[in-house]
């Protein structure tokens, strides 16, 4: 599992809270990235990191914003939850065993769920 | 825009058939295609890597192929077993930064 871990793993919210979730990695991964899963969407990209205080917007940003201060944590921020932001949120490592962008694999951690009300 | 398909939606097979799992994608310019297996409220696990320069790679009863000038990959998994049962995903390497271009899942059922 490439040591990711999240938290928190279920969280329930209500609409205009600010929420934190946490991905935190044990092997010292240049690379981070946040998903987002929801039926007939898939995983989308939200934010990526490529190194402590490099980070930049994916596929699906608006709402969310990200800070890693140092390499183990990568931090996903929602400034004002609301419902559309319901979701299984999963944080990924990106690993490469024999140098090279083409053999990079990506791991994912085991993921949050987060219900807005 | 990369976008990539996985069809069928879903399947069931009998235990003991091969399964055949496809996956397309528009854009040939990929760095490499992924294939995960999530289980049911659970993260994804990584099945196999093949690079954009590789045809095929295996691991135990499963293989994977890749036509990158056609857009596809196919996911093999030989004497299907229940515990196969679950959503196959695969998913495209678009750039040096490693954002990852995801299909929408195929859901495997294997009956005993």
């Amino acid at each position: 599992d490439a040591g990711i871990t999240q938290s928190p793993r279920h969280k329930v919210t209500e609409t205009g809270t600010p929420v934190t979730l946490r991905c935190h990695q044990t092997e010292n991964h240049r690379y981070m990235y946040w998903y987002r899963q929801d039926p007939g969407h898939g995983l989308r990209l939200i934010h990526y990191s490529y190194g402590v205080k490099d980070t930049d917007k994916g596929e699906v940003s608006d709402g969310y914003s990200v800070s890693r201060s140092k390499t183990e944590d990568f931090l996903l921020t929602l400034e004002s939850a609301t419902s559309s932001q319901t979701s299984v949120y999963f944080c990924a490592i990106s690993e490469s065993k024999n140098g090279g962008y083409n053999q990079e694999t990506q791991y994912f951690g085991p993921g949050t769920r987060l219900l807005v009300l | 825009k990369q976008e990539v398909t996985q069809i069928p939606a879903a399947l069931s097979v009998p235990e003991g058939e091969n399964l055949v799992l496809n996956c397309s994608f528009t854009d040939s310019a990929i760095y490499n295609l992924q294939w995960f297996r999530q289980d049911p409220g659970k993260g994804l696990t990584s099945l196999l890597l093949i690079q954009s320069s590789q045809r095929e790679q295996t691991s135990g009863r499963l293989n994977a192929s890749l036509d990158k000038s056609s857009g596809r990959s196919t996911l093999y998994i030989a004497a299907s077993q229940p515990g196969d049962s679950a959503t196959y995903l695969c998913a495209v390497r678009t750039d040096s930064w490693g954002k990852l271009q995801f299909g929408a899942g195929t859901q495997v059922v294997v009956t005993p």
